[in-house]
């Protein structure tokens, strides 16, 4: 059974700092991973999606990072802003035939302005 | 707009009533899911649906029932057997070809 990490629970930095988000997942043998931003009270907004055959993806300030073999991915974020905090979820997609995607339980960033 | 819509944003229910939570979504998707919210875990798949008539249970089933009658409404029912139901309920949907799920703002449900 997948089971997805994600440490610390909560991150507090000062604005402008660069900063690494993690995620851990036990088995190895996935379809995606993905990083989520959910807003207080929100819904979730997709961020990145990397493919099993992926090292990286990147978006504007965000690098999402992927590490198969062991179980691991990094959401760097450059020169944080206020309007980074957030929480962050990481989700892994097992196969191409199982749409369900296995939540960790995220990363609770403030950024101090 | 395209999107998904959840409603009511926040919903109340007395013990041994079953209520139904809305999600609607404009964006012309197959798929769509239910997943539940807790404090301190991720998100838990109650249901979902790939195709109009269709579903299939999720990790925590029961106590909740669904229907798919129409491709843009996918409505979940919580039912007195769920003797936990206070919880964040995420609606989301995904078209064929999409690789990624597009979530809708929530409804939160408490318990009277």
């Amino acid at each position: 059974k997948q089971e997805v990490t994600q440490i610390p629970a909560a991150l507090s930095v000062p604005e402008g700092e660069n900063l690494v988000l993690n995620c851990s997942f036990t088995d190895s043998a996935i379809y995606n991973l993905q990083w989520f931003r959910q807003d207080p009270g929100k819904g979730l907004t997709s961020l990145l999606l990397i493919q099993s055959s992926q090292r990286e993806q990147t978006s504007g300030r965000l690098n999402a990072s992927l590490d198969k073999s062991s179980g691991r991915s990094t959401l760097y974020i450059a020169a944080s802003q206020p309007g980074d905090s957030a929480t962050y979820l990481c989700a892994v997609r097992s196969d191409f035939g199982n749409e369900k995607l296995t939540f960790g339980t995220g990363t609770r960033l403030t950024i101090i302005p | 707009d395209g999107g998904i819509t959840q409603s009511p944003k926040y919903l109340f229910r007395k013990e041994g009533q079953n209520v139904t939570l809305s999600c609607e979504q404009n964006l012309n998707h197959d798929a769509m899911y239910w997943y539940r919210q807790d404090p301190g875990q991720g998100l838990r798949l109650i249901y979902y649906s790939q195709i109009v008539n269709d579903f299939q249970k999720g990790d925590i089933a029961e106590g909740y029932s669904v229907s798919r009658e129409k491709k843009e409404s996918f409505p979940l029912t919580v039912t007195s057997a769920q003797k936990n139901p206070t919880a964040f309920y995420l609606c989301a949907s995904k078209d064929e070809a999409g690789r990624t799920q597009y979530f809708g703002p929530g409804t939160r449900l408490l318990v009277l």
